[in-house]
């Protein structure tokens, strides 16, 4: 089976900084994805790991640790507008979606 | 960049009829199209796999005579859901792939009530 577990809600503070895990166990692995939803909208990706190691993007950051089967997303600098769901998402011959975060930043 | 267009947007059906949902990829050729579904607060669960060409690849638990995949070019995939119910009002969303390494680009969803 393929499991891809986050936690189900967040909140932080605006200014602060967030880290949002994943952790999953898939059949196979081509890369794991981020990605930010609002609620009636698709998906927008954030970043893409393949390799071990942290990959920076302006205010997100990503990691990724194949051996233990662990992503998290960092977020800094936090603004009200990074209310959202955050996914992460398995790519192998498919892209399978994890149980997905909810964050909520309060001024 | 790649762009995936995904009509209609919204669409109320009543129940007992059949509504079919389309995803157009734009700019290029799209081998792989995946079809999911979004209920309110949850995330996103893939309903089949479509190769160009070949049929869809369903995942467990979903119904492959209740959701019909077609993906005859590698330009368009299209999913119909037949004799929708209330329970198949949900948030559909596509999302093609150009061969296996290449990244996904997401539909901006269509909005299903049955009523």
């Amino acid at each position: 089976g393929q499991n891809i577990d986050q936690p189900t809600e967040m909140t932080a503070t605006e200014g602060a900084i967030v880290q949002i895990n994943c952790t999953y166990q898939t059949s196979g692995f081509n890369g794991l994805f981020w990605y930010q939803q609002h609620a009636g909208e698709a998906p927008t990706f954030l970043s893409y790991n393949v390799l071990d190691g942290l990959e920076e993007k302006g205010r997100f950051s990503s990691f990724l640790s194949r051996s233990k089967g662990y992503s998290y997303l960092l977020l800094k600098e936090l603004q009200m507008k990074d209310s959202a769901s955050y996914l992460c998402a398995v790519s192998s011959y498919k892209l399978i979606f994890g149980t997905g975060t909810r964050l909520q930043v309060f001024p | 960049g790649a762009v995936v267009s995904q009509h209609p947007s919204r669409v109320i059906c009543k129940s007992g009829t059949s509504v079919k949902i389309e995803c157009r990829s734009l700019d290029f050729q799209a081998t792989t199209m995946f079809w999911y579904r979004q209920f309110p607060k949850q995330s996103l669960m893939l309903m089949a796999t479509s190769n160009e060409g070949s049929k869809a690849t369903y995942e467990q638990g979903v119904e492959k005579d209740k959701f019909l995949i077609n993906h005859a070019s590698l330009t368009l995939s299209t999913l119909t859901v037949t004799s929708a119910h209330p329970e198949d009002s949900s948030f559909y969303i596509c999302s093609a792939r150009m061969g296996r390494a290449g990244g996904y680009t997401f539909g901006s969803g269509t909005r299903l009530t049955v009523v």
